[in-house]
Parts: C-alpha cells; structure tokens; sequence
C-alpha cells in the first residue's frame, strides 16, 4: 500500500492564479518531506522541501505548508504561470535513505 | 557540466534475457539510487547506495540487482527480465551531505520494454 499518495492526477489553473498541490502520507515516521518537478522527457528535479519541525518553508513564488496532525502536505504556486505546467511529485523520507513518492499531479497553467 | 547519465535511453528487450542499465555521475555524490515509473503508481525506490560497496534495498527491488564498485558508477541488472518489468526507470544522487541530502538529482530514464 502506498505510503504517500497524491489523490488528484490533474489540476488546472489560470495563468496568474494559485495552485495547490496536495498529498496525504500515513507513515508517521516521516520526517523529511520534499516536491519535485518533472517535464515530459527528462527525469525529476527537486523543487522544495520541508522538514517536520516546521509547518511552512518558502522559496519565492513556492510554499509547502505541512500539517503533520492531519498526516498532509500542500504546496502552494503563486502566482502560476505556463511554465509551471509539469508533473509535480511529493515525497517522504525518514532518514534520507528511503525515499516514498507520491503518483503524481499533473498542472496545467493556461495562459 | 554536471549531470546523471543513464544508458541506454530505451531498451526493448525479450524475457529472460540479462541486461544492465548503466549509471554514472559527475559530481562525486556518495548516495546514489534506482526508481521505477509506473502509471498511477508513481515512483517507486528499487535499491540505494549510501557510499562504495554499501547497498541497500528500497521499496520494489524483487528481480534487481545492484553493485556499487565505484563512487561514480551505479548500474541496475536485471538477470532474467520479465514482462511486468516494463516500466520507466531512473537512476539519482546526491550529496549525502546535511542541508543537501533531500536534493536528488535524477537521469533522464530509461525506457524498458520487455516482451
């Protein structure tokens, strides 16, 4: 069963706009939680982590927020543009060794 | 320029067949790992390797075998390949050090198609 899951395969959004990525986990052992990007073609890049004694990490226009009571991490994409369109992946790891990823959302901002 | 090279890029190959997937950085990362990309299911970790010589299974290594006899070098061997081994593959590293271990960098795959 998987450990982290992504429950929405698709998300769209306006040009301009927010997005919001979620992913659910149910190991609580978990202590390391991270995004990545993927483009058609080309393997994952890391976009934002956050570990768990934080609730919020920033890095310009993106946010992860992590609820670790309700076992839920979002991020966040403001503003959105075309470029951000891509398969976002979130993953899990208690010690850096093991890495547990998510199936993936794929966002498409229109222009 | 650095990079994670993966090789071959697409591989069709029949059952039962050995075949080796290489692997190689240019970064002198000491952790480097296997993935398999299947639909719906995301990525799922195959083996990883902390350092030379140390190798550990991931979540889905059943039918894989790795080696790590040099730091840059991290190939998958796959000794008798089955059909529901189709799947995209990608290799990763990084750094293994605090503050940049969570950094992955990823090849760009390998597409195996085993009939």
């Amino acid at each position: 069963d998987q450990q982290v899951k992504q429950n929405s395969p698709s998300l769209s959004v306006q040009e301009g706009r927010i997005s919001i990525l979620n992913c659910d986990y149910t190991n609580s052992m978990f202590d390391y939680f991270l995004w990545y990007k993927k483009y058609p073609a080309e393997g994952p890049t890391f976009l934002i982590s956050i570990s768990s004694i934080k609730d919020k990490n920033e890095d310009g226009r993106f946010t992860v927020f992590l609820n670790k009571s309700a076992k839920h991490l979002s991020l966040h994409i403001v503003p959105s543009q075309p470029g951000d369109s891509a398969v976002y992946f979130c993953a899990a790891s208690e010690d850096f060794n093991k890495f547990y990823f998510g199936s993936g959302t794929k966002l498409n901002v229109k222009p | 320029e650095a990079q994670v090279t993966q090789n071959p890029r697409y591989l069709i190959t029949v059952t039962g067949k050995k075949l080796t997937v290489t692997c190689s950085q240019n970064m002198n990362h000491e952790y480097m790992s296997w993935y398999r990309q299947d639909p719906g299911l995301g990525l799922r970790q195959i083996y990883y390797s902390m350092n030379v010589e140390v190798t550990d299974k991931g979540d889905v290594p059943e039918g894989y075998k790795v080696s790590r006899k040099e730091k840059r070098n991290f190939p998958l061997i796959l000794e008798s390949p089955s059909p529901n081994q189709t799947s995209l593959y990608f290799c990763a590293s990084s750094p293994g050090t605090p503050g940049a271990r969570e950094k992955l960098f990823f090849g760009s795959g390998t597409q195996l198609s085993v009939l």
